[in-house]
């Protein structure tokens, strides 16, 4: 199956500084990438869409300017989380699909933890 | 969006078969219902999906009944490493077009 990327698995920061994780397709053209996070034992809960070329939809209660999303490319996604405080701790995970009728495939996530 | 209920834990032995109950009561006439399993620090993996009556792949099977109002994963003979979360999804087309929103998940825990 196709596989996505999803970099770094795990990332220790300080309070106050910004965090890139990077989302890729490796084996397909993804126009379309989804951003969850996770806390433990919960479910995922999504975070924005991501469409190739233009501005990402963010669901109701995510900071659009503290979770930046960067699709600049069919096989790149990036979320930024910036200014990252210890509540914004949680697993991220990443998810692509070439298009509508197809299959949604996930990253193996990234442990972010501030301190 | 169509709603799901699943049971928040399961326990199982080695070898057992294990049913997992997901309950979407008001699934419209165009979603198909998936199930993902994800193990701790990893993404959801598909595992199977289906529109009604059973679909089965090398992994599980799926049993829709006939009012769709429900669906049960069933995996044959399970073993510890089939010890993770099992989330049941209901979306709009074979694929979710626009979101695909999990519900809590069924925690399995399979014993030796």
């Amino acid at each position: 199956g196709a596989v996505v990327s999803q970099h770094p698995s795990r990332v220790i920061c300080k309070s106050g500084t910004s965090v890139k994780i990077e989302c890729r397709s490796l084996d397909f053209q993804a126009t379309t990438m989804f951003w969850y996070r996770q806390f433990p034992k919960q479910s995922l809960m999504l975070m924005a869409t991501s469409n190739e070329g233009s501005k990402a939809t963010y669901e109701q209660g995510v900071e659009k300017d503290k979770f930046l999303i960067n699709h600049a490319s069919l096989t790149l996604s990036t979320l930024t989380v910036t200014s990252a405080h210890p509540e914004d701790s949680s697993f991220y995970i990443c998810s692509a699909r070439q298009d509508s009728n197809e299959k949604l495939f996930f990253g193996s996530g990234t442990q972010l933890s501030v301190l | 969006l169509a709603k799901t209920t699943q049971p928040i834990s399961m326990d199982s032995y080695e070898g057992q078969e294990v049913n997992i109950t997901c309950s979407h009561n008001n699934i419209a006439t165009n979603d198909y219902i998936t199930w993902y399993q994800q193990f701790p620090s990893q993404g959801p993996r598909f595992i199977i999906q289906g529109y009604k009556t059973k679909v089965t792949n090398e992994v599980a099977s799926l049993f829709i009944p006939a009012d769709r109002k429900s669906s049960t994963l069933s995996l044959p003979r399970v073993s510890l490493s089939d010890t993770a979360v099992y989330y049941c999804l209901v979306g709009e087309g074979q694929w979710d077009t626009d979101k695909l929103i999990f519900g809590t998940g069924t925690r399995l825990q399979v014993f030796p």
